[in-house]
């Protein structure tokens, strides 16, 4: 079936420094990705999201690569802040947003 | 605006026991969700409801029922509860429920049952 797949569970970065969470996926006709930050007791919050159409897309801080030919993709956080430190989920949107698939997160933490 | 609230924010239930999650948006949406977060996981939809009047199984719905009550109130009944349905409880919505609309997220209900 479907899957979608971060690398690491646990990420470490020193504060400053630029973070890198990846992501696996399966379906190849997959063509709609999202990341979210989820913060600790609080719901899910949208980061950025990345179309197959495109090779990257960069927001405030964040940049998403995506690489279809090996199913990959990943968030990087330039310059990682203290409040960044939450739980990222990528997740493929193929379908519709009733049809997301979740990954199991990877939990970022800053050292100061 | 309070975006997408839920209430309880924690519940204890015995094995057996019924409750209903309630949640509410106040930003005009048409599409709404339930999901559920077990520890280490990501989210599984339970149902959703594209619409006012319309609701849908996800990939988890064993065990629960929903209500589309207006198109602000979508509700989450646990008719016996078990203890596999321990977990976060999340609802969301979105504009549309087209691929690539935004989904706004709930602060979450947290269920244990004994």
């Amino acid at each position: 079936g479907e899957s979608v797949g971060l690398h690491l569970p646990t990420l470490s970065v020193q504060e400053g420094d630029n973070s890198i969470i990846n992501c696996a996926y399966s379906n190849s006709a997959s063509d709609y990705f999202i990341w979210y930050k989820q913060e600790s007791g609080k719901g899910p919050q949208f980061i950025i999201d990345i179309r197959s159409n495109m090779d990257k897309r960069q927001g405030q801080r964040v940049t998403v690569l995506l690489n279809k030919t090996v199913k990959h993709l990943s968030l990087q956080i330039a310059a990682t802040q203290p409040g960044d430190s939450a739980v990222y989920f990528c997740a493929d949107g193929y379908s519709s947003a009733s049809k997301i698939i979740f990954g199991s997160g990877t939990r970022l933490s800053i050292r100061p | 605006n309070a975006g997408v609230t839920q209430t309880p924010k924690f519940q204890v239930l015995k094995t057996g026991q019924s409750m209903t999650l309630q949640c509410a948006q106040d930003m005009n949406h048409n599409s709404m969700y339930w999901y559920r977060q077990d520890p280490g996981m990501g989210l599984r939809l339970i149902y959703y409801s594209a619409s006012e009047g319309t609701t849908d199984k996800g990939e988890v719905p064993n065990g629960y029922n929903v209500s589309r009550l207006n198109k602000r109130e979508f509700s989450l009944r646990l008719e016996s509860a078990a203890p596999s349905q321990t977990s976060v409880y999340f609802c969301a919505s979105s504009e549309t429920g087209v691929q690539g609309d935004e989904q706004y997220f709930g602060p979450g209900t947290r269920l244990t049952v004994t």
